[in-house]
């Protein structure tokens, strides 16, 4: 079962434009992480974000954390073509066994 | 290179065949896991290991098993193979619980 919903399930947006997704997830967690994938390629660890921080920056990426209404959004600005990927949350929750349960991702589209 | 090295790449075998993957986690790192992708049911967590040892279990068939070596490389088997096995076979590790993971590129296996 997928604890964490992506949305949009899919994004298409000019270079130069910034591109937010967003994540749902159901139970409490301990932290929340954002993964990038190429296509068929395996996935790239982006951001972790801990249950007792709001915001969490890393270059060009944004992500914040409302645990009140279990979601999240990664902003990534200034979007480039190589940005094209699909960008997956995934969420450590408690008494989970420290499995990481993903959403069925965000597909972006960065056109040049 | 993530430093996760899964082998073989691609497998193309027959339904009711025996299959196993190989993973070599990144130099340090304790927890192994593998997950599986397919384009229907997304990424979904298959079995954790930490330092030899089955620390949490998800959607993994029966027909389907891992272990973890002392070397600390992981080996999934997969037998009584179905069409529906066809997937992504992805194995991450991590230098503790809690952290963000670090994945291989990947076992693309095919059943026909």
């Amino acid at each position: 079962s997928q604890q964490g919903e992506e949305d949009p399930q899919a994004l298409s947006i000019q270079e130069g434009e910034n591109a937010t997704m967003n994540c749902s997830y159901k139970t409490s967690i301990n932290n929340l992480q954002w993964y990038r994938q190429n296509s068929g390629r395996g996935l790239v660890h982006l951001i972790l974000i801990r249950s007792n921080e709001r915001e969490k920056h890393s270059g060009r990426l944004r992500v914040t954390l409302d645990t009140s209404k279990k979601s999240s959004s990664l902003l990534i600005t200034a979007s480039r073509a190589a940005d094209t990927a699909s960008y997956f949350c995934a969420t450590d929750a408690r008494n989970a066994g420290n499995m990481l349960t993903f959403g069925g991702g965000t597909r972006l589209m960065v056109k040049p | 290179d993530s430093g996760v090295t899964q082998t073989p790449k691609h497998l193309i075998t027959a339904t009711g065949q025996r299959v196993t993957l190989r993973c070599s986690p990144r130099s340090g790192d304790l927890s192994v896991y593998w997950y599986q992708q397919s384009l229907d049911q997304g990424l979904q967590f298959l079995i954790q290991y930490y330092n030899g040892e089955e620390r949490a279990k998800g959607n993994i068939l029966e027909r389907f098993s891992a272990q973890q070596f002392p070397d600390l490389h992981s080996e999934l088997n997969l037998s009584s193979l179905e069409l529906g096995d066809s997937a992504l076979y992805f194995c991450a590790s991590s230098v503790e619980q809690g952290g963000g993971y670090t994945f291989g590129s990947g076992t693309r296996l095919t059943v026909v």
